[in-house]
Parts: C-alpha cells; structure tokens; sequence
C-alpha cells in the first residue's frame, strides 16, 4: 500500500524567510502529486499537482514544488513567506489506479510577522 | 466562486445511534468523495463515489457507512451505529475529473462527529 510522510510537523518561520517542506511517499509507479493548503478555520485547497512533464510545478501565491523520482520526494517551496502563509500543508499521492488520495501527515506552518 | 458545503458542521450523538451527515458537491462535478479525519491523525480515504455507484472504497468503509445521492444534488454518508471511534472530522469532496486524470478535488469544511 502506499504512503506519504511528511516529517516536519511543525515549522515557525519569521516574515521573508524561505520555506521548505518535505514529502516522500512509497509507490514505485507512475504517481500524481499534490499539495493541499488549510488555513485557520477553511477548507482544503489545491495548491499546485504534477502529473507529467517538467517536474517543477508552480502552483498558487507563490509556491512551488519539484518532484524528484529517484528520491520520492515533492517537496514545496517558497522563497520567502508571509503571515497570511500560516496554515497546515497536506502533501498527497494518486497512484492512477483509482480516484483515492493518500494524505500524508501535515505540517503546520506558522509565520511569525 | 462555487464551494462544496456541508451539513451539519458539528453533530454530537450517543454510541450506537444513526448518523448522516449531507454534501452538496458543485454542480457539475461528476465524482464525489468522502474522508475522514480523526484528531491528530492523517486525513483518510473512505470512499469514492461516481455515476451513482461506489467506485471505491478503504478498508475504513465497512458495513456500517453507506453512501448516497438520492435527488442528484446532496451527497450523504450515513453511518448506522455510531462506535466512539468514529469520531473525526469528515470531509466530503468532489471533482469534475477523477484524480487520474488531473483532476482537482474541491473540498468542503467538513462535519466533525463527536460520538459519545
């Protein structure tokens, strides 16, 4: 079965400061990828997806994210953050045999202004 | 912008008692989706739902859950006899295009289930 990780649960940054948050999962096929952002009492929302081509992927307010096969990783980024980036960060994996999305484990982003 | 919205956002039920909570998907979105989170726990697949049939389902979906779109705009999970660890915030979703094929999944707020 597959699985996604994101192993920073927790990450405070001050205003301008770059962000970067891991994800790996566990599938050796063809995978599609995808970040998902919650702000403070919202829904869910697609920030950026990969499912073929170049492998770094733009997505909303400035972030992106770049899939590298060999080490199973989408990890987002973001040059420099602001405090309207304070949020929790779902990674997520479609493995193209079905419509399920495997979740990773979220990470809380705070910024502090 | 169209939303997917949920009802109710927080019900409280005893143990054992039948719960459903409602999903009106965007209108023209063709597939339709269930999670579940429970606190501090990762965000979990239950079922799919596509051309009103269950197109799949985890391992979490038992025999107590069901799925429904009985007028062709709500989405209701119904869950029979509620157990303590059904408790989880659910989420219902959907999307014009399945996940395979770019699709993007629209969430709503969610419904938090606390089973007492």
């Amino acid at each position: 079965a597959q699985s996604v990780s994101q192993h920073n649960h927790h990450v405070i940054l001050s205003e301008a400061a770059s962000l970067e948050l891991g994800c790996n999962y566990s599938y050796g096929g063809t995978v599609n990828l995808f970040w998902y952002v919650q702000y403070p009492g919202q829904h869910l929302q697609l920030l950026l997806k990969y499912f073929s081509g170049d492998p770094l992927v733009k997505g909303i307010k400035g972030f992106e994210a770049e899939f590298i096969k060999s080490k199973f990783s989408f990890n987002l980024r973001k040059p420099s953050v602001q405090w309207s980036d304070t949020a929790e960060y779902f990674c997520a994996v479609n493995n193209n045999a079905g419509n399920m999305l495997t979740f990773g484990g979220g990470t809380r982003l705070m910024v502090k202004p | 912008e169209p939303e997917v919205t949920q009802t109710p956002s927080h019900q409280v039920t005893q143990m054992g008692q039948e719960v459903i909570l409602r999903c009106v998907p965007i209108s023209n979105h063709l597939y339709f989706y269930w999670y579940r989170q429970i606190l501090g726990q990762k965000v979990e697949f239950l079922v799919s739902f596509y051309n009103n049939e269950i197109s799949e389902k985890s391992e979490i979906f038992d025999d107590q859950f069901s799925v429904e779109r009985p007028d062709g705009s709500n989405f209701t999970l119904k869950i029979r006899s509620t157990k303590l660890e059904d408790s989880a915030m659910y989420f219902c979703a959907s999307s014009l295009q399945g996940a395979t094929n770019t699709g993007e999944l629209f969430f709503g707020e969610g419904s938090r289930l606390t089973v007492l």
